[in-house]
């Protein structure tokens, strides 16, 4: 296993378009989130899954984003309608169920909309 | 409410010994996590730290003290390549996600 992949790894888009980004999580691992990260900004949360159930969802998560993990393996991450402040790198993590939590990171998805 | 502080920038030399600090304040604690983040990557796992001491991996070492809401890496012989960011996390109140600190800019120079 090569770990957590993600693509596309970058996206341009105009302001307006939707948007979807990929991750594949580590195959044993049950536990998925989503996050986003500025510049001179660490990660912030936003959305977890356990297996396909959607668990938590960020108030940094609008209506114009949507996730979805339907078969409890790999994740969408759907913009509708983009604006310049969704520019951002969007991480993907994934864990196993064990008491020891450590997350590990995908590459990350860089959008820029311009 | 949960909230992580760490300084936002620190310089040191090739084989000096640098630390990064992070405090906290939790409603509940579940562990720190640190983790270091080259320009442009992804964030990779250094230490977890459930217990209050010192926990010592090599070249890196992290404490905590949870009765002072307070964390510290130690980077020891440093490296150039060690010029990352250095990002100190805690589980939020209901242990689903990681709530990151802004992260630490370490330039390690010649």
């Amino acid at each position: 296993d090569t770990g957590v992949s993600q693509n596309p790894r970058h996206k341009i888009t105009k302001r307006g378009q939707n948007v979807t980004f990929r991750c594949d999580p580590i195959s044993e691992h049950n536990r998925l989130y989503w996050y986003r990260q500025t510049l001179g900004q660490g990660p912030e949360f936003l959305t977890y899954f356990q297996n396909e159930a959607q668990l938590e969802k960020s108030r940094l998560l609008s209506d114009r984003f949507s996730a979805e993990r339907p078969k409890g393996s790999f994740s969408t991450l759907e913009i509708q309608r983009t604006e310049q402040g969704d520019s951002a790198m969007y991480l993907c993590a994934s864990r196993s169920d064990d008491a020891y939590n450590e997350q590990f990171f995908g590459p990350g998805t860089r959008l820029t909309v311009l | 409410g949960q909230n992580i502080d760490q300084p936002t920038e620190m310089t040191a030399t090739e084989g000096a010994i640098v630390q990064i600090n992070c405090t906290y304040q939790t409603s509940g604690f579940n562990g720190l996590f640190w983790y270091q983040q080259h320009a442009g990557e992804a964030p990779t796992f250094l230490s977890y730290n459930v217990l209050d001491g010192l926990e010592e991996k090599g070249r890196f070492s992290s404490f905590l003290s949870r009765s002072k809401g307070y964390s510290y890496l130690l980077l020891k012989e440093l490296q150039m390549k060690d010029s990352a960011s250095y990002l100190c996390a805690g589980p939020n109140q209901a242990g689903t996600a990681l709530i990151f600190g802004k992260g630490t800019t370490l330039s390690v120079s010649s």
